[in-house]
């Protein structure tokens, strides 16, 4: 059963700091990996997908990558700014569904000016 | 690009009662359409699917059900709500020939 794991769960930084926020996966039979943002109270946003067959993804200050041998997603933002602040969440789709992502938990990310 | 409508946006319901969440879509056709749940300090579970009018799979046993009377209508719904149905839903969206995961901006349920 596959299972998706982000840690911390909780970081704080001050301002203009660089970061790498982590995401595990149980099973490497995946499809593709994608990366969420989630502000309190509202619904997620996309910010990178990242197929199988990829390494990685870039989108402005942020950088995903992904090892699927290895079970691991890194979502690397630049600079970071107070507007970063947010929950991040990364979600697998497993290699045998056509439609369901299997979700972590989530990492809460405040960006202290 | 695809909009993702949800309503009511926040709802407080007493225990027992029914519910009916709406979810709308617009700028895609014969999209797959999802209901997920996110429970307080929990991570998001998927609890229907549909890939089509009147096609509905259910992920976990429970005390809710969907419909889709529509292409780009999605309704959540239950007869007697109970307690821990209390959460945020959210209705999301994959493109046929896409793969990126849309969601709306969900609905806060309360139950009391």
């Amino acid at each position: 059963k596959q299972e998706v794991t982000q840690i911390p769960a909780a970081l704080s930084v001050p301002e203009g700091e660089n970061l790498v926020l982590n995401c595990s996966f149980t099973d490497s039979a995946i499809y593709n990996l994608q990366w969420f943002r989630q502000d309190p109270g509202k619904g997620l946003t996309s910010l990178l997908l990242i197929q199988s067959s990829q390494r990685e993804q870039t989108s402005g200050r942020l950088n995903a990558s992904l090892d699927k041998s290895s079970g691991r997603s890194t979502l690397y933002i630049a600079a970071s700014q107070p507007g970063d602040s947010a929950t991040y969440l990364c979600a697998v789709r497993p290699a045998d569904s056509s439609y369901k992502l299997i979700f972590g938990s989530g990492t809460r990310l405040l960006v202290r000016p | 690009s695809q909009t993702i409508h949800q309503w009511p946006a926040t709802l407080v319901q007493p225990v027992g009662s029914p519910l009916s969440l709406e979810c709308t879509v617009e700028g895609t056709s014969n999209p797959n359409l999802y209901w997920y749940r996110q429970a307080a300090g929990r991570g998001l579970q998927l609890l229907f699917y549909s890939v089509g009018i009147g096609q509905i799979s259910s992920e976990v046993p429970q005390n809710l059900s969907a419909s889709r009377p529509q292409d780009r209508q999605f309704i959540l719904s239950s007869k007697k709500l109970l307690l821990s149905d209390s959460g945020f839903y959210l209705c999301a969206l994959r493109q046929p020939s896409g793969n990126t995961i849309y969601f709306g901006e969900g609905s806060w349920l309360t139950v009391v």
